[in-house]
């Protein structure tokens, strides 16, 4: 099975911060990465799929890149309703695999 | 609209069995994979299962394969989870998802708790 590494797995900020999430794979997956966000007692949301495609409704602020092993997540302004966790999830291959989260909190 | 709507979770001993339900309407269900993805309290994402677009073709991780059966009835749009020899970690929120041949997923549903607890 492939394994999903993020770091951090918590991080603090300040609203207006710059932030980038890292994820990396046990092996190469291409661009077969999504990330979703998290709030507390919600339903996770999907932010980007195929490593670096906005899916539509997403701000702006939120930008993926990477392919192969090493991915990473940027929020370019953080707001008050991007403190969530965030997972990465690779679909390369069965068995899917997530990532084990970023906690961003308020610092 | 996309919606799911899962049902069926609750309290289960050790070694016990339980069938999770999603109803699914706003798009073509027989055209999509469907999985489900579950969550332990406080803890990350975890995939479960997907079966494909006709139920020909099912997919597992080790930790629930031979446990855990995926089914879905495309006359009733709906996704099925037979869950069987239940242990405490199984414990979470079970959640459906449908997705296209890139299994990631733009829509989930609200979750069905289920507790393993004697």
């Amino acid at each position: 099975d492939i394994q999903m590494t993020q770091s951090p797995s918590t991080l603090s900020a300040s609203v207006g911060d710059r932030l980038t999430i890292t994820c990396r794979a046990s092996q190469s997956i291409s661009s077969w990465l999504a990330w979703y966000q998290q709030r507390p007692g919600k339903v996770p949301t999907l932010l980007i799929y195929k490593a670096s495609s906005l899916e539509t409704g997403v701000p702006l602020r939120f930008s993926g890149s990477g392919s192969g092993t090493e991915f990473t997540l940027t929020i370019s302004s953080l707001q008050p309703e991007d403190f969530a966790t965030y997972y990465c999830q690779q679909y390369n291959s069965y068995s899917l695999t997530f990532g084990g989260g970023t906690k961003v909190e308020i610092k | 609209e996309v919606q799911l709507l899962e049902s069926g979770g609750g309290l289960v001993q050790p070694g016990g069995s339980l069938r999770l339900s999603c109803a699914a309407s706003g798009f073509i269900f027989d055209t999509l994979a469907m999985s489900w993805v579950r969550q332990a309290p406080g803890k990350g994402l975890d995939w479960v299962s997907t079966i494909n677009f006709s139920g020909g073709s099912t997919y597992y991780p080790d930790s629930v394969k031979g446990r855990f059966t995926i089914s879905r009835d495309n006359s009733k749009n709906t996704l099925y989870l037979q869950m069987n020899s239940l242990r405490a970690d199984d414990t979470a929120v079970y959640y459906c998802a449908p997705s296209t041949t890139s299994a990631y997923f733009q829509h989930w549903g609200r979750g069905t708790l289920v507790t393993v607890s004697s």
